[in-house]
């Protein structure tokens, strides 16, 4: 059973901090990684791919992959209340991709 | 540059009727799948289609679901004799290929048994 693990929240972050968001997964087989932002009502909308060990910046996010502890992260730095929404993290093992129940992140002004 | 589009967004059907949801992909992708969400839920797996192919339908109900992603036209998903649980959001999402490749979404189709 390939299970992804994210604490449901909500994080909750003042403007302009750095939101850090976690998922473990269980399956070490796993190939890639993927951030999923949902915004409410919304579908989920490809934010960062990760697919080696160590860390990968686009803007303000910040993806991390240790796989000898099968663990990935998200940073976002310098919240804003646009990025309130849920994170969902992603894991590919061979055919299948997984997604863990998400984050809920909320950023006050 | 077209994406993810899917058809329709809202449906709603009565008990016992049959829903079929339609998903194609982006230009360039032969590989699709279907997730169910329900409300404060996570995106659950259901299949994984490549064009004329079933790749992993290991998230699919045994009964009245199907999936098909013929040579020609979109992924089809099937619901048949819908019951009040079927209630959910029906996302697809397609990739290039069966690699370490992106998936994107599409908007999904919010589908209602009444």
């Amino acid at each position: 059973q390939k299970e992804v693990e994210q604490n449901s929240g909500p994080l909750s972050v003042p403007e302009g901090a750095i939101a850090s968001l976690n998922c473990t997964y269980s399956d070490r087989g796993s190939q890639s990684f993927f951030w999923y932002r949902q915004y409410s009502g919304k579908s989920p909308e490809l934010i960062m791919s990760i697919y080696s060990n160590g860390d990968k910046e686009d803007g303000r996010f910040t993806a991390q992959l240790n796989k000898a502890s099968q663990y990935v992260s998200l940073l976002i730095r310098d919240s804003q209340p646009s990025d309130s929404a849920t994170y969902l993290c992603a894991v590919r093992a061979y055919s299948t991709l997984t997604f863990g129940k998400g984050t809920m992140l909320l950023v006050s002004p | 540059n077209a994406g993810v589009m899917q058809n329709p967004r809202h449906l709603v059907r009565r008990r016992g009727q049959e829903a079929r949801l339609r998903c194609s992909p982006m230009k360039g992708h032969s590989h699709v799948y279907w997730y169910r969400q329900l409300p404060e839920e996570g995106l659950k797996f259901m299949v994984y289609l490549q064009k004329e192919n079933i790749i992993d339908e290991s998230g699919m109900p045994k009964e009245r679901f199907s999936a098909e992603f013929p040579k020609e036209g979109p992924s089809i998903l099937r619901i048949q004799q819908v019951v009040r649980g079927d209630s959910a959001a029906y996302f697809c999402a397609s990739s290039p290929s069966q690699g370490n490749t992106e998936a994107f979404f599409g908007q999904g189709t919010r589908l209602t048994v009444v």
